[in-house]
């Protein structure tokens, strides 16, 4: 079955650089009707979508994050990463990978998700 | 949030329960792509419904989803200690945000 797996630094400071990468297996990362995804939940509160990655494609971005982001994909590894920049103790969360569909009958929904990663942003 | 959810709902073992997700005629009016998810605590979120009333396998019948308007709901028939979680509602849009979510309705079982 498809499982994804989210690493990367737990602890960012200030105006610096997330990085974080999902690494897949049981699915390749560039097959066509996959898209994969990046999503965010601070801490006791609701989930973000963060951004929308297709191998072929220029990736979609959330308008609020559209400044800060970049994402790749990479073929060879079977994995993408998202990079968060300046970021700020708003910027605390749970970050999640997981696969997307999007076809003309069928979009908007993610299954399977990573576990997670927590990422702390502070000094 | 985007779409609209009520901070928590409740219900008896056995009884029915209706979670509700108020969009816009962006999202939920406009598309039938609307997909519910299931969290428990320290976890990640699980689909249990996409493309409004599409069940995944492996999920169990008990939860149906369906649409009127700008509101799509989520039932959970005969609940049980196990359907005591956090569910989400997402829907898609056509731009600028592709994905909102609701802000999640917690599920207590009495």
């Amino acid at each position: 079955q498809v499982q994804l797996q989210e690493s990367g630094p737990g602890l960012v400071k200030p105006s610096e650089t997330l990085s974080l990468t999902c690494l897949v297996s049981g699915a390749s990362v560039n097959t066509d009707d996959n898209y994969w995804a990046w999503i965010r939940q601070p801490p006791g509160k609701g989930l973000e979508w963060i951004a929308y990655i297709h191998y072929s494609g220029s990736p979609n971005y959330n308008p609020s994050l559209k400044s800060r982001i970049t994402t790749s994909i990479d073929t060879t590894r079977n994995e993408f990463s998202l990079n968060l920049t300046a970021v700020t103790p708003a910027d605390t969360a749970i970050y999640y990978c997981a696969r997307g569909k999007i076809t003309a009958a069928s979009r908007g929904w993610f299954d399977p998700w990573g576990q997670g990663t927590l990422v702390t942003v502070s000094s | 949030s985007d779409l609209t959810q009520p901070a928590s709902v409740s219900g008896s073992p056995g009884q029915s329960i209706t979670i509700s997700c108020s969009g816009s005629s962006h999202d939920v009016t406009a598309y039938n792509f609307v997909s519910w998810y299931q969290q428990y605590p320290g976890k990640a979120p699980k689909l249990i419904i996409y493309d409004v009333s599409r069940r995944p396998s492996g999920v169990s019948n008990r939860f149906s989803g369906s649409k009127s308007g700008n509101t799509a709901s989520l039932t959970i028939s005969g609940l049980q200690g196990e359907d005591e979680a956090d569910y989400y509602c997402s829907a898609y849009r056509s731009s600028g945000t592709l994905l909102v979510f609701g802000g999640g309705t917690k599920v207590t079982v009495l």
